[in-house]
């Protein structure tokens, strides 16, 4: 399995307050993603990175940033969080250019803002 | 970018075949034919991918008609652990960043 982790695992808080994620990998992969997963809507794409400092907006990136300081780390923030917010947040690495290259993804988070 | 459709839901019994097809009738020229698979509970994980060709692999065998239109996953003998959410995707493998749409996929269910 890669190595990919995603802190925490389950949290609730109430909305306004500030939320952070934290998705860290062992694999040294260029390329991270932050998902996010609601009945009926599939995964969707919030934010990616390509490299340290370097990120891109997803299909549904309102209301949330990013950030990647090292290889490593890739932190998912929520400035003020929103009940619409509620939701499973996967992290994944690999993709980028090529055929070959599948994404892994992390074990998820469940997020519930109420 | 491309995008698929698939069946919302579709049963199978135990140790049957299980033939998942996948609609992509805008796909282009440099779309690759990607299938993941969500476990309950757990994030989506690589299946099989292909261009033209059919493909086999230990998971499964990918067939992809000729005009590249549509394409099925098979699953030779369906067991209880291969009860998940099967996602078909077109990847572009040109250009960087995300390729990678998910849309809802199909749910399986296997009957024992």
């Amino acid at each position: 399995d890669a190595g990919i982790t995603q802190s925490p695992r389950h949290k609730v808080t109430e909305t306004g307050t500030p939320v952070t994620l934290r998705c860290h990998q062992t694999e040294n992969h260029r390329y991270m993603y932050w998902y996010r997963q609601d009945p009926g809507h599939g995964l969707r794409l919030i934010h990616y990175s390509y490299g340290v400092k370097d990120t891109d907006k997803g299909e549904v990136s309102d209301g949330y940033s990013v950030s990647r300081s090292k290889t490593e780390d890739f932190l998912l923030t929520l400035e003020s969080a929103t009940s619409s917010q509620t939701s499973v947040y996967f992290c994944a690495i690999g993709g980028g250019q090529g055929a070959y290259n599948e994404q892994f993804f992390g074990p998820g988070t469940r997020l519930t803002v109420l | 970018d491309a995008k698929t459709t698939q069946p919302n839901s579709m049963e199978s019994n135990e140790e049957e075949p299980v033939h998942l097809p996948c609609n992509h009738s805008t796909i282009s020229g440099t779309d690759y034919i990607h299938w993941y698979r969500q476990l309950p509970s757990q994030g989506p994980e690589y299946v099989i991918h292909g261009l033209t060709s059919n493909v086999n692999n230990r998971m499964a065998s990918l067939a992809i008609a000729e005009d590249r239109k549509s394409s099925t996953l098979i699953l030779h003998r369906a067991t209880l652990r291969d009860a998940a959410v099967y996602y078909c995707i077109l990847r572009d493998v040109t250009r960087s960043g995300n390729q990678f749409y998910f849309g809802t996929g199909t749910s399986l269910t296997v009957i024992p």
